[in-house]
């Protein structure tokens, strides 16, 4: 399954919301559709489970949506630690596929 | 909490081997409902699964398809840990490497990340 995220690049301030959005190629089987963020030399860090469920730790400004091919990963109010580049991946057909990358930055 | 530490050389020569490992901690190689993968990154091909084990009764190897017939994935229950071996690598293999843990929503710890360069 192919994953394409756009837009490729999204340029906000802090406080702003974030929309970002993920499209398969085919239907994600159960919409096991996960989130990563990763930051410049870091590992990526595991956001959303399940296209909407937030992992341990993860703050609850993360929320993800959708269903079928269509999901988006939102941020309500971005805070200076939040950009980043953001993954989307699916996990319901093998092998596991990530799209290219959301890269937020700062306006 | 999980940890994965990888350890491994970080510069191969074409048309060897890249061999890279990954030490578990807090979970176990044979658990029953996770599975222990492979995954690079390289500003040409962004994050790409290679393979994975898992242990259901009996040990599993699932691979991507590009790299089936040069990959291995193996566990170590004896040392709790499991290896990538990538035979007649290339300057394209050159990546950041990263082991990872699998659940079926995701992958939910991953190792510090190894670059390796291909170069002679």
């Amino acid at each position: 399954i192919v994953l394409t995220q756009s837009p490729g690049t999204l340029s906000l301030s802090p406080g702003e919301k974030a929309t970002l959005s993920c499209r398969a190629s085919q239907s994600v089987t159960n919409n096991l559709l996960a989130w990563y963020q990763q930051k410049p030399g870091q590992v990526p860090r595991f956001l959303i489970y399940s296209t909407s469920y937030r992992a341990t730790g993860i703050p609850d400004r993360f929320s993800g949506s959708g269903s079928g091919a269509d999901f988006t990963l939102t941020i309500s109010g971005l805070e200076p630690e939040d950009f980043a580049v953001y993954y989307c991946q699916q996990y319901g057909s093998s092998p596991p596929t990530f799209g290219q990358g959301t890269k937020v930055e700062v306006k | 909490q999980v940890q994965l530490q990888q350890s491994g050389p970080r510069l191969v020569k074409p048309s060897q081997t890249l061999s890279l490992t990954c030490a578990i901690s807090g979970d176990s190689v044979s658990s029953n409902i996770v599975a222990w993968n492979w995954i690079r990154q390289s500003p040409s091909r962004g994050l790409e699964w290679l393979g994975r084990t898992y242990y259901r009764s009996k040990w599993n190897y699932d691979y991507e398809l590009s790299v089936k017939s040069r990959i291995t994935v193996n566990p170590d229950t004896s040392k709790n840990q499991f290896s990538l071996q990538l035979n007649s690598v290339t300057p394209e293999d050159t990546a950041v490497y990263y082991c990872a843990r699998g659940r079926l929503n995701g992958f939910d710890y991953w190792g510090q990340g190894t670059l390796v360069t291909v170069s002679s």
